[in-house]
């Protein structure tokens, strides 16, 4: 089957400093992608999501690039604080697909004071 | 609180019994979710019901029984378990999946599973 990945499963930055999480998709009909950040102990929270018909989202500190042409998209973190620190999940759905999302493996987020 | 909440929170217990997880959603949704994360975070789909019936059953053991006796409770039923099924276990909930669109997610905190 088809299936999303992640190119690093671990990142370390620096308090202060930008975040840039990469996710590999294959599935060619996807037309939605989500970001969820799981804490420890927690389940996934949603962040931001994107259509296919958009290549850029911004939200609070977050923003998620799309580029269908390699199918990858990333979610870079601005002025990345502790509180940051969390597995990231990419995860994809396509219109018709009962709203059923296909997760990648997860970077884990390190954020070092 | 407004949330999806899930008992108990850990579980342990011995090879071959019999136990069950339990989900409830008071956000209104009409569409419940299981996933299973396993040791290394992968978090796969299992079932999902629209309003008390099954729209997705992924390739998933018949040890393993979704019942919803309502669209805000989704409990899990899980016979004879086995080593493979030590993981954490998450309840989802969202409005359904239309057509055109996609609805987010809201997951429980998840339900730790220890098969001994």
């Amino acid at each position: 089957g088809e299936s999303v990945g992640l190119h690093l499963p671990t990142l370390s930055v620096q308090e202060g400093d930008n975040s840039i999480i990469n996710c590999a998709y294959s599935n060619s009909a996807s037309d939605y992608f989500i970001w969820y950040k799981q804490e420890s102990g927690k389940g996934p929270q949603f962040i931001i999501d994107i259509r296919s018909n958009m290549d850029k989202r911004q939200g609070q500190r977050v923003t998620v690039l799309l580029n269908k042409t390699v199918k990858h998209l990333s979610l870079q973190i601005a002025a990345t604080q502790p509180g940051d620190s969390a597995v990231y999940f990419c995860a994809e759905s396509f219109t018709g697909g009962g709203n059923k999302l296909t997760f990648g493996t997860g970077t884990q987020l390190k954020v070092e004071l | 609180d407004t949330a999806v909440s899930q008992t108990p929170k850990y579980l342990v217990t011995q090879m071959g019994n019999d136990k069950s997880i339990k989900c409830e959603q008071n956000l209104g949704h009409d569409t419940m979710y299981w996933y299973k994360q396993d040791s290394k975070k992968f978090l796969k789909i299992m079932f999902s019901y629209n309003n008390k019936e099954l729209i997705i059953n992924e390739t998933v053991p018949n040890r393993f029984s979704p019942k919803s006796p309502d669209k805000a409770h989704l409990n899990l039923h899980i016979n004879s378990l086995e080593l493979g099924d030590s993981a954490v276990y998450f309840c989802a909930s969202s409005l359904p999946g239309a057509s055109s669109s996609y609805n987010e997610q809201f997951f429980g905190p998840g339900t730790r599973l220890t098969v001994l």
